[in-house]
């Protein structure tokens, strides 16, 4: 069936380590996303590509790097520069962003749940 | 920030249709609104989307006011498995057609 994986589903970290967290999807999207999401609160968006070897910072991209060499697989690398790392780090995808062609859906991960020791 | 503002939590009996309101009186023109639900540690899933007529699917209906200042996704019979966080958010044009998640209602659903 066609979706988004992500891999590990719990990660421990100790303080100073970068860990690289895995989105892959095989349902031929253009546009990823990364989100991170902090306990009672909503998404916030850390990076997104629009297509292969493009992306963009988001709203929080300060202490992570991400890459876009194939069309299906978007990492994420949180770096010791991240302050405050532990949260739960959800990918997804859309059709593209054109505005003028699709209503922005997205397709989400399971979700990456990281915590520094 | 969000440019929405919905309820902290709900609470419906199951078998009972739920109303989730959303407030968004600054919503411009082009701006789609969109709800989404995640249920506890899931990824968020996609549950309607409009823009000036009410919609219905399988899963829900949205009924958006004639201003548009205002929406309704309803569930016309809840059960259980629908206890989850709702967000309801805009397509934001002015930043690059992205969401903005506000931190959304949650539904509890009483047996």
């Amino acid at each position: 069936d066609g979706g988004i994986t992500q891999s590990p589903k719990y990660l421990f970290r100790k303080e100073g380590q970068n860990v690289t967290l895995s989105c892959e999807q095989n349902l031929n999207h253009d546009a990823m996303y990364w989100y991170r999401q902090d306990p009672g609160q909503g998404l916030r968006l850390i990076y997104y590509s629009q297509i292969v070897n493009d992306f963009q910072k988001g709203d929080i991209a300060e202490g992570y790097s991400v890459s876009r060499e194939k069309k299906e697989s978007f990492p994420l690398t949180v770096t010791s520069a991240q302050k405050n790392p532990t949260a739960f780090y959800l990918c997804a995808s859309s059709i593209n962003m054109a505005w003028e062609t699709n209503t922005g859906e997205l397709f989400f991960g399971e979700g990456s749940r990281l915590t520094v020791l | 920030d969000a440019k929405t503002t919905q309820p902290n939590s709900m609470e419906s009996n199951e078998e009972e249709p739920v109303h989730l309101p959303c407030n968004h009186s600054t919503i411009s023109g082009t701006d789609y609104i969109h709800w989404y639900r995640q249920l506890p540690s899931q990824g968020p899933e996609y549950v309607i989307h409009g823009l000036t007529s009410n919609v219905n699917n399988r899963m829900a209906s949205l009924a958006i006011a004639e201003d548009r200042k205002s929406s309704t996704l309803i569930l016309h019979r809840a059960t259980l498995r629908d206890a989850a966080v709702y967000y309801c958010i805009l397509r934001d044009m002015d930043s690059n057609y992205q969401l903005i998640w506000g931190a959304g209602t949650k539904l509890i659903i009483k047996p």
